[in-house]
């Protein structure tokens, strides 16, 4: 099972609110890890969203709109990227990222790809 | 500004070897660790690797290790990854990122290609 699974795909409309999920795996609790999220737009590297730890421990990215937002949902072990007032340009793949130390370093999400329509 | 140029992407063989580079400016370049992440054509990210500011503390995915070795020149502004005992499955842009303080990936470079074939 992978440790951060991500769904693949996700539609929203113009105007909309949309919320990404990042799960992590059993057994590590969401509520100990900082979530970091990263926006990529097709042939471009990815960019730097924000990290969500806690309404307390949070930070936006230089720049991020605060149309995008962090949380946490604890009875899923999830952590929620809100992506509010939906745009256009909002139309890109999205992936979350920890700091693991089973893992000793880093691990991504799979990625979710958010349609506009 | 912030710039990250990674080079020597090509076609290898499989067995080959690579170096990468990824020359950096913009910023005091042994302030920061560094990192080595890839993306195979159409899918996710993958993390490779990270190397302490000073080089002291490197860390690779399981995937990669025993084969790879990210290394470091301060002196030259310069990170680069040598990869050994190429796979197909090593077919990907590799990007090298700047760590920030709060360990966020917070500048990425455009990426360059590596692709293992026959």
């Amino acid at each position: 099972q992978a440790v951060l699974t991500q769904p693949s795909s996700l539609s929203a409309s113009p105007g909309a609110s949309a919320s990404l999920t990042c799960t992590l795996r059993s057994g590590i609790n969401v509520g100990t890890y900082r979530i970091y999220w990263y926006q990529q737009k097709p042939g471009s590297p990815p960019q730097y969203l924000l990290r969500y730890k806690s309404d307390s421990d949070k930070q936006q990215g230089s720049g991020v709109p605060s149309r995008f937002s962090g949380s946490k949902d604890a009875s899923a072990n999830a952590g929620i990227l809100l992506i509010s007032g939906l745009q256009s340009e909002d139309e890109a793949d999205y992936y979350c990222m920890i700091w693991h130390s089973s893992a000793s370093g880093v691990v991504f999400g799979g990625g979710t790809k958010l349609t506009v329509l | 500004e912030v710039q990250l140029v990674e080079s020597g992407g090509v076609v290898v063989q499989p067995g080959g070897s690579l170096r990468l580079s990824c020359a950096a400016s913009g910023f005091t370049f042994d302030d920061y660790t560094m990192h080595w992440v890839r993306q195979a054509p159409g899918k996710g990210l993958e993390w490779v690797s990270l190397i302490s500011w000073d080089g002291g503390s490197t860390y690779y995915a399981d995937s990669v290790k025993g084969r790879f070795t990210i290394s470091r020149d301060n002196s030259k502004n310069s990170l680069y990854l040598q990869m050994n005992s190429l796979r197909t499955e090593d077919t990907a842009l590799y990007y090298c990122a700047k760590q920030g303080k709060i360990g966020e990936f917070s500048y990425w470079g455009q990426g360059t290609l590596v692709t293992v074939s026959s």
